[in-house]
C-alpha cells in the first residue's frame, strides 16, 4: 500500500531534550514536506526537500532540523524542544500528479 | 501567512443534502487542491482543479476553480454522516517550490 508512515504518533517529552521524528514513504517521491498544525493558524509549512540532499527552509524552521539522505526518509529533528513546539505534525510526500499524502501526524507535547 | 480562505467556518446539514464550501485565494497559482481531515487525523487528499481548469468531477464531489475572482468552490452531493469532517483548500502557488499554503477550513457536520 502506497502510504506516508510517520512515527511516534504520540510523544510527549521535556524541555530540551532532543528527539527525533520519524518520515518514511514508499511511492520513491522526490518531493517531501513537514507541517505543523496549530488551532487557529492552520497548518503551516516547516521544511521541505525537492530530493536527496535537498532541503529548504519553509514558513516557520525555527527550532528545527531535517535531513534527506536517502529518499524515502525525510526525519524532523528537534534540537532543543520548547513548549511553543508543542503540536500536530505532519509529513507528506508529493506525487507526480501534484496531489500530497500525508502521514497520521504525530501529536508532540512539551512539557 | 495562508493564502486560502474557506467560507463557511462551519456548516451542519442534514444527510443526504449538499454541502457547498468556498475559498478564496490571493496570488497566482498553478493548481488548487481541496483536503478532508478527521479529527486529528491526516488529511486526505480528494481532488486537484489545474489553473487552466474550470470543472472537475470525482464521485459525489465537484470542484469549480474561477481564476479571474480568485475562487473555489467544493460542493458535495447527497452528503453522507461520514462525510463529517474539516475540509481544507490548499493552493500550489508559483515560483514557490511546491508548497501547499492551506486555509483555515470548514467544519461539516452532516446529521443522520
Amino acid at each position: 500500500e502506497a502510504q506516508v508512515t510517520q512515527n511516534p504518533r504520540y510523544l510527549i517529552t521535556v524541555t530540551g531534550k532532543k528527539l527525533t521524528v520519524t518520515c518514511s514513504q514508499n511511492m520513491n517521491h522526490e518531493y517531501m514536506s513537514w507541517y505543523r498544525q496549530d488551532p487557529g493558524l492552520g497548518l503551516r509549512q516547516i521544511y521541505y526537500s525537492m530530493n536527496v540532499e535537498v532541503t529548504d527552509k519553509g514558513d516557520v524552521p525555527e527550532g528545527y532540523k531535517v535531513s534527506r539522505k536517502e529518499k524515502r526518509n525525510f526525519p524532523l529533528i528537534l534540537e532543543s524542544p520548547s513548549p511553543n513546539q508543542t503540536s500536530l505534525y505532519f509529513c507528506a510526500s508529493k506525487t507526480g500528479e501534484g496531489g500530497y499524502t500525508f502521514g497520521s501526524g504525530t501529536r508532540l507535547t512539551v512539557v | 501567512s495562508q493564502q486560502g480562505e474557506e467560507d463557511p467556518q462551519a456548516l451542519s446539514i442534514q444527510e443526504g443534502e449538499n454541502a457547498t464550501m468556498n475559498c478564496s485565494y490571493k496570488t497566482s497559482i498553478n493548481n488548487l487542491q481541496w483536503y478532508r481531515q478527521n479529527s486529528g487525523r491526516g488529511l486526505v487528499h480528494l481532488i486537484l482543479i489545474r489553473s487552466n481548469e474550470r470543472e472537475k468531477h470525482s464521485g459525489r464531489l465537484r470542484v469549480t476553480l474561477d481564476t479571474s475572482k480568485k475562487s473555489s468552490s467544493l460542493l458535495i452531493t447527497a452528503s453522507r454522516a461520514a462525510d463529517t469532517a474539516s475540509y481544507f483548500c490548499a493552493t500550489d502557488r508559483y515560483n514557490q517550490g511546491g508548497k501547499l499554503i492551506f486555509g483555515q477550513g470548514t467544519e461539516l457536520s452532516v446529521k443522520p
